[in-house]
């Protein structure tokens, strides 16, 4: 059973505009939420993390938010630019499960011009 | 600095054959591990090691085997492929366990088992 679920499997942006990715997570003892970004035939690289005493983390245009009563988090990019069209990942680890890193299934950003 | 090097990108295997799926860093990371990536699932963790000599199972251990003999290489066997093995294979790596450290993936391997 996946406890960390990404609902939406695309999104289409318009370049410029605001890009909004979503996470849930089923398991409360998730403590530390990490982002991660894949181009086609290249393995994922790390984006951006967020812990869990902390509601929102910033790294230039990416920004990641975490609500735990709601356990969900998402990332915005703004301005979204035709270089993140990707494959966004989010991963969630726990101290109690020797910080083992969870998936969701990923979601493709498209980047329109 | 290399970083996390998988070899080979791509395989064919038939049903029953065995093979190694070799994963070499160049960091000193301590921590690596070995996920498979299928569509709809995300990536799963296969198996990990904290160190030299210590192996451990992750969440789909079952048909492979892993040893940890030195810090730099992280090999992953397949004794008796199966179709359901057919997957990207990413191997990462990481400073270290004890506490939140970003994955450093390879570039995987596609592995295609008929």
């Amino acid at each position: 059973d996946q406890q960390v679920k990404q609902n939406s499997p695309s999104l289409s942006v318009q370049e410029g505009r605001i890009s909004i990715l979503n996470c849930d997570y089923t398991n409360s003892m998730f403590d530390y939420f990490l982002w991660y970004k894949k181009y086609p035939a290249e393995g994922p690289t790390f984006l951006i993390s967020i812990s869990s005493i902390k509601d929102k983390n910033e790294d230039g245009r990416f920004t990641v938010f975490l609500n735990k009563s709601a356990k969900h988090l998402s990332l915005h990019i703004v301005p979204s630019q035709p270089g993140d069209s990707a494959v966004y990942f989010c991963a969630a680890s726990a101290q109690s499960n020797d910080y083992k890193l969870s998936f969701g299934a990923g979601t493709t950003v498209t980047v329109r011009a | 600095n290399a970083g996390v090097t998988q070899t080979p990108k791509f395989q064919v295997l038939k049903t029953g054959q065995s093979m190694t799926l070799q994963c070499a860093q160049d960091m000193n990371h301590e921590y690596m591990s070995w996920y498979r990536q299928d569509p709809g699932m995300g990536l799963r963790l296969i198996h990990y090691s904290v160190g030299a000599g210590i192996t451990d199972q992750g969440e789909v251990p079952n048909g492979y085997n892993v040893s940890r003999s030195t810090t730099e290489d992280f090999p992953l066997r397949l004794l008796s492929a199966a179709p359901s093995q057919t997957s990207v294979y990413f191997c990462a790596s990481s400073y270290g366990w004890q506490f939140y450290s970003p994955l450093h993936f390879g570039n995987g391997t596609r592995l295609t088992v008929t």
